[in-house]
């Protein structure tokens, strides 16, 4: 079945830092999402990548998603505070219904 | 527009005990998904529901089963339970395929 990577699985950076966590699926994958879930919180969906070769930019992070569509990275410009938490890609096949999530990279920011 | 909607949030166990947690999704949403959370393992995808038929199904013993009625609200239940069952369980609906999963506040359920 399809299989997605998440890497790194924990990442501490000082505020300020950038930060980028990476995405590889054993399948060619129709879309992918990427997803945010606070310490205590559930998670949530943050954006949608569809294209070969998209790349989209909320603010400081900067989603892209590889021209074969196997893989995605996510990165976050100057890490704040705010930004902790753990990020999920979930990536989702054409045929199948299922979105399969990555294990997901835990961000912590220290001050 | 109300929420995914997950009853109860918290839950104790006793091993050998069965369980049913309730997800009711957002109106309009046909497609239902549970995940099994646990730390360190990321979001473990159980079964998808649509239409009141299981379309898909994670790797998962058969002590974990689930149903979905006809207005999309969703169970699932774990019979005999085990320590190792301690965990987070999100619910997520979603319009359609493609589309973004809005996922429940979870059930997290102890066993003791």
């Amino acid at each position: 079945g399809q299989q997605v990577m998440q890497i790194p699985q924990y990442q501490h950076v000082q505020e300020g830092e950038d930060f980028t966590t990476y995405c590889n699926s054993s399948t060619t994958l129709s879309n992918i999402q990427w997803y945010k879930q606070r310490p205590g919180g559930h998670p949530v969906f943050l954006i949608q990548l569809v294209k070969s070769g998209e790349v989209k930019k909320q603010k400081r992070l900067t989603f892209q998603f590889g021209e074969a569509k196997k893989n995605s990275s996510l990165h976050i410009t100057a890490t704040q505070t705010t930004d902790v938490g753990t990020y999920f890609c979930a990536g989702g096949s054409g045929s199948a219904r299922q979105l399969t999530f990555g294990s997901g990279t835990q961000l912590t920011v220290l001050p | 527009k109300a929420g995914v909607t997950q009853t109860p949030r918290y839950l104790i166990k006793t091993r050998g005990q069965q369980v049913t947690l309730s997800c009711s999704p957002i109106s309009g949403h046909r497609s239902v998904s549970w995940y099994q959370q646990t730390p360190g393992q990321g979001l473990q995808f159980l079964f998808e529901y649509f239409s009141e038929t299981q379309r898909n199904k994670g790797n998962f013993p058969g002590r974990f089963s689930g149903r979905q009625f006809s207005n999309s609200r969703s169970e699932m239940n774990v019979s005999t339970l085990e320590l190792g069952d301690s965990a987070l369980y999100l619910c997520a609906s979603r319009q359609g395929r493609n589309t973004e999963a809005f996922f429940g506040q979870g059930t997290r359920l102890t066993v003791v």
